[in-house]
């Protein structure tokens, strides 16, 4: 079994439209929870840390759901400037120790 | 800045070659990694390294070797190359303070082997 696991997608999302994905983990002792976002053939890149009280930037909120082992990310009000690759990342806090998912692909369409 | 750089961007050897992938950073970050990223599974760590001189394994190390004499470089070498390290290799650096897990990622290097 995967460490941890993603829908791969891809989620179909007309423009100023609502998405939410999950992803989950097994490692328990998981301390650090993250987003990144990877467009097409370019290098991942930070979209938001994830907060045990969860956490909102913008049209983003993250939320942690410890007890079933699952984080989630809800994009509002799409733009097509959203259409990406969402990678799920977790770590124990020990370098090294980074574990990324395989990632979930978001398609905005007009 | 330039930040984190990898050269070259593309690559294709042939079985049993050998090269060296190159990654700089100008962040003066503590903390730098290799990554491989195939279709369908998540980034995996090969090699890591949390300062000048010191290196460790990661999750997929064999067939590969670092080093790392400055802050700067941390080049990644292929021994002899094989059809299933075909991946796209990414280098990526995180300052190392406490509580502070961002990670910065060079461009990639796409490399085939044939």
């Amino acid at each position: 079994r995967k460490e941890v696991e993603q829908d791969p997608g891809p989620f179909n999302v007309p423009e100023g439209a609502t998405v939410a994905f999950n992803c989950t983990y097994s490692n328990s002792a998981s301390q650090s929870f993250f987003w990144y976002r990877q467009d097409c053939r370019k290098e991942p890149k930070l979209l938001m840390s994830v907060y045990s009280s969860g956490n909102e930037d913008g049209r983003f909120t993250a939320q942690l759901n410890r007890a079933s082992q699952y984080i989630s990310l809800l994009i509002r009000d799409s733009k097509l400037s959203d259409s990406a690759t969402y990678l799920c990342v977790v770590t124990t806090d020990s370098w090294g120790k980074f574990q990324f998912g395989a990632g979930t692909q978001v398609v905005v369409t007009p | 800045n330039a930040g984190v750089t990898q050269t070259p961007k593309f690559q294709v050897l042939k079985t049993g070659q050998s090269m060296t992938l190159q990654c700089a950073q100008d962040m003066n970050h503590e903390y730098m990694s290799w990554y491989r990223q195939d279709p369908g599974m998540g980034l995996r760590l090969i090699h890591y390294s949390v300062g000048a001189g010191i290196t460790d394994q990661g999750e997929v190390p064999n067939g590969y070797n670092v080093s790392r004499s400055t802050t700067e470089d941390f080049p990644l070498r292929l021994l002899s190359a094989a059809p299933s390290q075909t991946s796209v290799y990414f280098c990526a650096t995180e300052s190392g303070r406490v509580g502070y897990n961002e990670q910065f990622f060079g461009p990639g290097t796409r490399l085939t082997v044939l």
